[in-house]
């Protein structure tokens, strides 16, 4: 079965400043995505990166990058130029290949405090 | 545009009470749906998914069911609430064949069982 560990409970940066939330999965299947979702305090979910597993390009959305390794299982998300509204809960998330339909496995979750 | 709506926003439930969450989707056609649960200071679990009517797969034993009735609406349900089932229901959907399989997610509704 696949797993997905978030390490760090809760994270904080100043204004401006860049910060790494760390991802680990655990899975024996060759072909996968991964994701970084986003949940502020309004509680809806907004994706904020995604990552096919067979492109070793690491995936970019503007102040958001990944850091991709495959054979380590670890999908880092680097936020750079922190701003305040990008205090949230970030979840990562494994989605298997299945038949018709496709499966997300969340993380617990890393509490984003983003100071002034 | 496609829009996915969750209803109530919170409820406060006794324990032994029945459920009954509404999820739909517009503005799209035959979309895969889940059901996720977030307990106080977890991640989201994956308690149904649906791939069209009448089609539901559980993904953890419990005392919820989930229905679709029609291919744009899907229902959670209980008939007697448990005080473990309080936590933050999100509904998704995603297209039946997107590349990017992203999913989609509702506001949430939010159950407190006392």
């Amino acid at each position: 079965a696949q797993t997905v560990t978030q390490s760090q409970p809760e994270m904080s940066v100043q204004e401006a400043e860049t910060v790494t939330l760390s991802c680990t999965y655990d899975t024996s299947e060759n072909n996968y995505y991964l994701f970084w979702y986003k949940q502020p305090p309004s509680r809806q979910m907004i994706l904020v990166i995604r990552q096919e597993a067979y492109k070793q390009q690491n995936a970019t959305e503007n102040r958001f990058s990944v850091n991709f390794q495959k054979a380590a299982k670890s999908f880092s998300l680097k936020i750079s130029d922190s701003q305040l509204g990008d205090t949230a809960m970030y979840f990562c998330a494994f989605m298997s290949f299945g038949y018709n339909t496709d499966k997300l496995i969340f993380g617990t979750g890393t509490r984003l405090q983003v100071f002034p | 545009s496609q829009t996915i709506h969750q209803w109530p926003a919170t409820l406060v439930q006794p324990v032994g009470s029945p459920l009954s969450l509404e999820c739909t989707v517009e503005g799209t056609s035959n979309p895969n749906l889940y059901w996720y649960r977030q307990a106080a200071g977890r991640g989201l679990q994956l308690l149904f998914y649906s791939v069209g009517i009448g089609q539901i797969s559980s993904e953890v034993p419990q005392n919820l069911s989930a229905s679709r009735p029609q291919d744009r609406q899907f229902i959670l349900s209980s008939k007697k609430l448990l005080l473990s089932d309080s936590g933050f229901y999100l509904c998704a959907w995603s297209p039946l064949a997107d590349s990017y399989n992203e999913q989609f997610f509702g506001p949430g509704t939010r159950l407190t069982v006392l």
